[in-house]
């Protein structure tokens, strides 16, 4: 089955680049995501890319991903306490047929950034 | 453009009570809809999801069950709540390609 996997925590500080890591293991994946959630609040999509591109950027943000090694990375350049949260990735696969576009979420990356 | 919307924001029920917390669209048309729950850790647990209106399917057997009355509204309910219910509901809805979810604010349930 589809499961998704990330690092518990990230600590930067304030000005320095953060990577987020996310592996995955289902081959079909199509789309991957990133979502951002801060504290009591709901998730809020950041960013995605299609499972046939290598990268794509959108401002701070740049999104790698490895299709060979089923890894996915965030990279937030220039990273401002405001970008403490939690960031979830996310992979929509077709396995097992389904049309509906189920996600499935890893357990999520606390990014602690420091002045 | 799009809103979610879910309410109560915050709920404090007492154990064998009922539930029943909502969640409305706006903005879009026959979207797909989802319940998750999030525990104290952080994983997102998919509940339910629909693709029109009663149209539900569930993933994970339990004491909830949810409905779509409506096109845009989507309610999740209980008869009698647990302690392990407790956590944090979320509401999403997305469209077809590229599937990409969007997530309410979410609600808050405490069962004492």
């Amino acid at each position: 089955g589809e499961d998704v996997e990330q690092s518990l925590f990230l600590s930067v500080r304030e000005g320095d680049s953060s990577v987020i890591n996310c592996t995955y293991t289902d081959s079909s994946s199509t789309y991957l995501y990133w979502y951002k959630q801060e504290p009591g609040a709901g998730l809020q999509l950041l960013t995605y890319i299609f499972s046939n591109m290598d990268m794509k950027q959108d401002q701070r943000l740049t999104v790698l991903l490895n299709k060979k090694d089923k890894h996915l990375s965030l990279r937030i350049a220039d990273t401002q306490t405001g970008d403490s949260a939690i960031y979830f990735c996310a992979e929509r696969s077709v396995a097992g047929g389904t049309s509906y576009g189920k996600l499935t979420f890893g357990q999520g990356t606390i990014l602690t950034v420091h002045p | 453009s799009q809103t979610i919307h879910q309410w109560p924001a915050t709920l404090v029920q007492p154990v064998g009570s009922p539930l029943s917390l909502e969640c409305t669209v706006e903005g879009t048309s026959n979207p797909n809809l989802y319940w998750y729950r999030q525990a104290a850790g952080r994983g997102l647990q998919l509940l339910f999801y629909s693709i029109g209106i009663d149209q539900i399917s569930s993933e994970v057997p339990q004491n909830l069950s949810a409905s779509r009355p409506q096109d845009r509204q989507f309610i999740l309910s209980s008869k009698k709540l647990l302690l392990s219910d407790s956590g944090f509901y979320l509401c999403a809805w997305s469209t077809d390609s590229p599937y990409e979810q969007y997530f309410g604010p979410g609600t808050r349930l405490t069962v004492t």
